[in-house]
């Protein structure tokens, strides 16, 4: 099994609609979860940091299931701009050690 | 502040040839980390320094690279010989603090071809 699994996608959503998708991880030692957004050709860029309580960030929510191994991100009222892959990183402690990347999920928003 | 610094952007070499790419982390960072972003494998991380002092190198593919930061504002990773399997985009990134909990911050990458 994958360290850090996340559906490739793409996903194409209609603008406006609500979109959501998840990432797994296989280590239960984790510990610190983020949400990574990286446009075509560019560098990755923290989305969001990932809370045991769950957080909001205007349009996006992020999850974490402790029990189940997975986060998820959720995007409201969808834009054109949200259209980028959606990275899922996870880490198990202090240092990079455990630092992994899932691949990312494309999304494309459609007008 | 410039944030993460890469140079080259673009590199296209053939196979045999020395590659050097260069970093230089945002001021007042002390972590710096060296990923390789290919369609196949995803983000993989190379190695990663802290306070200059290379922490885990186990993400190295082979003997052929190798990565030196010999102060804080500066760190190289060097493929020799380089093979076309290396092409990739290189990212450097940087954090303050722990590097496990903080956001990193990527540079621009390097895109390397190697023919």
């Amino acid at each position: 099994r994958k360290e850090v699994e996340q559906d490739p996608g793409p996903f194409n959503v209609p603008e406006g609609a609500t979109v959501a998708f998840n990432c797994t991880y296989s280590n239960s030692a984790s510990q610190s979860f983020f949400w990574y957004r990286q446009d075509c050709r560019k560098e990755p860029k923290l989305l969001m940091s990932v809370y045991s309580s769950g957080n909001e960030d205007g349009r996006f929510t992020a999850q974490l299931n402790r029990a189940s191994q997975y986060i998820s991100l959720l995007i409201r009222d969808s834009k054109l701009s949200d259209s980028a892959t959606y990275l899922c990183v996870v880490s198990t402690g202090g240092g990079a050690d455990g630092l992994t990347f899932g691949k990312g999920t494309h999304l494309i928003i459609q007008p | 502040d410039a944030g993460v610094i890469q140079s080259p952007r673009h590199e296209v070499t053939e196979m045999g040839q020395e590659v050097t790419l260069r970093c230089k982390p945002i001021s007042g960072h002390d972590y710096l980390f060296w990923y390789r972003q290919t369609m196949m494998r995803g983000l993989e991380l190379l190695i990663y320094f802290n306070n200059n002092v290379p922490i885990d190198d186990s993400g190295m593919p082979e003997d052929r690279f190798s990565a030196k930061m010999p102060n804080a504002s500066f760190s190289t990773l060097k493929i020799q010989p380089s093979e076309p399997r290396d092409s990739a985009v290189y990212f450097c990134a940087s954090t303050r603090g722990s590097g496990g909990y903080n956001e990193q911050f990527f540079g621009p990458g390097t895109r390397l071809t190697v023919l």
